[in-house]
């Protein structure tokens, strides 16, 4: 079972920021909470990723809380093209995990114009 | 740089048929892995590799087989198709603890 609880669905306006919450109350100290998106049933896209402070990158930020229990990803200023599934995951470190990803069913982001 | 190609990217197989899904990378990553999604679910793992040589079961792998002879494709084989296995494959390889970079998919019809 996924490890990671998304709302279904969210809308955003354009040029607004889109604020997606994240919850991991189980989380581990060695796992990280990872974001993807997918677009139009592609493949999923890396956005960006974290252990316990926050992060930037040119895509997204994520804040994560201090008692790592949940995150959020904040696009900045959502376009049309940011209409996607995103896919909160937590992944553990450690190599006898094999990497692997768990995935919930995200939530679905509309942005609308 | 093409990353993770998958091929064929769609197909119509009739049931009991056979056929190999071809995931080629040109990263030299170590770690491979073959998904499916169903409308409205999330992804669920089918089989991964470790390296070369190196196969192991994961989630959802009745039906299907994979292998690894060369570190650079990951072949997913469905024996005897089904119905069930109607789906879009994923292919994805990740290198220590990065980042997963994925294909473009495969979308996969049973009939």
């Amino acid at each position: 079972d996924a490890k990671t609880t998304q709302p279904p669905s969210m809308d955003c306006a354009e040029g607004r920021a889109a604020n997606l919450p994240c919850n991991h109350s189980t989380i581990s100290g060695n796992e990280y909470v990872y974001w993807y998106r997918q677009i139009h049933s592609q493949g999923p896209q890396y956005i960006i990723h974290g252990l316990k402070n926050n992060e930037t990158n040119e895509m997204a930020s994520l804040i994560i809380t201090e008692d790592r229990k949940s995150s959020t990803l904040i696009l900045p200023h959502a376009t049309l093209r940011d209409t996607a599934v995103y896919y909160c995951i937590v992944r553990s470190t450690l190599m006898d995990s094999n990497y692997q990803l768990i995935w919930g069913a995200g939530t679905k982001l509309i942005i609308k114009p | 740089n093409a990353g993770v190609t998958q091929t064929p990217k769609f197909r119509v197989l009739k049931t009991g048929q056979s056929m190999t899904l071809l995931c080629a990378q040109d990263m030299n990553h170590e770690y491979m892995y073959w998904y499916r999604q169903d409308p409205g679910m999330g992804l669920r793992l089918i089989h991964y590799s470790v390296g070369e040589g190196t196969t192991a079961k994961g989630e959802v792998p009745d039906g299907y087989n994979v292998s690894r002879l060369k570190k650079q494709n990951f072949l997913l084989g469905l024996e005897s198709a089904a119905p069930s296995q109607t789906s879009v494959y994923f292919c994805a390889t990740i290198q220590g603890g990065t980042e997963a970079f994925f294909g473009q998919g495969t979308r996969l019809t049973v009939v």
